[in-house]
């Protein structure tokens, strides 16, 4: 039973790029978050979402960061222009909805900004 | 969701047991105690969640208070790979208030450090 599986593991941009980062969920679950962990920091939400719909954006920043999930396919986290800054590493989690309610953490993915 | 407060920091010889604390004071009857652990760059990782009573599995215990203000998550004979960061978070069941939001929100934690 695969895991949640973050792609990629690592990625490198230079300042003004675009990153994607992808999520694909544990099986049978709808609803995926986004986390971001900044070097020694703590983990901080970005975005909650279920299938086709954002329920909580209330921590991605509000200009270049952007999520989906689509009906079909992994969930997206897309980050335009980035800068020095958005360097961190991006966790993305999965759950059933149902009790307990548990998220399940992918391995997340590195950015590093140049 | 009600705040924790964790220690920063503990050390736990290997074999023994490891006794994390955590207060909640401001917790409601309806918020549920959860616990996780964050590895060196891994992902975040479930261990054990509790409402009022104690909780038992594979991994640990989870002992809450009569007055649920605090509660212990006991590791009972750490290893070195449970050197981690041990999360404390309290959150509503969103199952149980008729709501939809399942995130939860970290704290700084405690880091646990198990010696040889």
């Amino acid at each position: 039973n695969a895991g949640v599986m973050q792609n990629p593991r690592h990625l490198v941009r230079r300042r003004g790029q675009e990153a994607r980062l992808r999520c694909s969920p544990m099986k049978g679950h709808s609803h995926v978050y986004w986390y971001r962990q900044l070097p020694e920091e703590g983990l901080k939400f970005m975005v909650y979402l279920q299938k086709e719909n954002i329920i909580d954006e209330s921590g991605m920043p509000k200009e270049r960061f952007s999520a989906e999930f689509p009906k079909e396919g992994p969930s997206i986290l897309r980050i335009q222009q980035v800068v020095r800054g958005d360097s961190a590493a991006y966790f993305c989690a999965s759950s059933s909805g149902t009790e307990p309610g548990e998220l399940f953490f992918g391995e997340g993915s590195r950015l590093t900004v140049l | 969701d009600a705040k924790t407060t964790q220690p920063p920091s503990m050390d736990c010889a290997e074999g023994r047991a490891a006794n994390l604390p955590c207060n909640h004071s401001t917790i409601s009857g309806n918020e549920y105690v959860y616990w996780y652990r964050q590895i060196h760059s891994q992902g975040p990782q479930y261990i054990i969640h509790g409402l009022k009573n104690n909780e038992t599995n594979e991994m640990a215990s989870l002992i809450i208070t009569e007055d649920r203000k605090s509660s212990t998550l006991i590791l009972p004979h750490a290893t070195l790979r449970d050197t981690a960061v041990y999360y404390c978070i309290v959150r509503v069941a969103p199952w149980n208030s008729g709501g939809s939001n399942y995130k939860l929100t970290f704290g700084k934690g405690t880091l646990l450090t198990v010696n040889p």
